[in-house]
């Protein structure tokens, strides 16, 4: 069964630190996105790549976040350095196109920055 | 005003009852809409999607939508404690990503 697979699961780490969280899509999906839930501001769209390029990542704070995609297989999300505001599920999800109906999420990892 | 605006909730509605979750959106040229369902602690999934004026049924679930007012609903029915969980309304356009609303929370009472 194709599935997002994202980790770590859980992270928790103190302000300050280095954090990197990594997605493989569905093989096949040339769209990855990376969103950001919040209780307070729901789902946001951090960045997304098609074909491995990065076409928008307005929606992330660039003195902060980066995104890459090394390869078809592999995109990662670093936060450098984090803050507790940074603290909220992050999800990659993949989508055969940019505005295919149906994304597949992995399944988040929850950051805690203390 | 928020590009899509859904009750945050929590709906309370009893075992077998209809469920009825709206959202309202701002872009006229919104194209294609779009309901997940997210359960506690995992990843939202897509349910059902809808892209012309009416209503679309699939099993207990029927989307509606009526472009003119901007709105776009989820009736569930016969609820099950099952259903409990954030529904989140999403919106297309043209070859954008989708835009998502904040999701109201449904608790069926057993």
């Amino acid at each position: 069964d194709a599935r997002v697979t994202q980790t770590p699961r859980h992270k928790v780490t103190e302000m300050g630190q280095e954090v990197t969280m990594r997605c493989q899509p569905i093989l096949g999906h040339n769209t990855v996105f990376w969103y950001r839930q919040t209780m307070m501001q729901g789902l946001e769209l951090l960045a997304y790549f098609r074909n491995r390029a990065p076409l928008d990542d307005s929606g992330m704070p660039k003195d902060r976040f980066s995104a890459e995609m090394p390869d078809a297989t592999l995109a990662t999300l670093k936060i450098q350095p984090s803050e507790p505001r940074d603290s909220a599920v992050y999800f990659c999800a993949s989508a055969r196109g940019i505005s295919e109906e149906k994304l597949f999420f992995g399944s988040g990892t929850q950051l805690s920055v203390l | 005003q928020k590009e899509v605006e859904q009750n945050s909730g929590p709906l309370s509605v009893p075992e077998g009852a209809i469920a009825s979750l709206n959202c309202t959106y701002s872009d006229r040229g919104s194209q294609s809409f779009f309901w997940y369902r997210q359960y506690s602690g995992k990843s939202p999934e897509l349910i059902m999607s809808i892209y012309s004026n009416g209503d679309k049924e699939d099993g207990r679930f029927t989307a509606q939508l009526n472009k003119a007012s901007q709105y776009v609903s989820l009736l569930i029915r016969d609820s099950q404690p099952s259903d409990s969980a954030t529904y989140l309304c999403a919106l297309g356009r043209g070859n954008t990503p989708l835009v998502f609303g904040k999701g109201t929370r449904l608790s069926v009472i057993a």
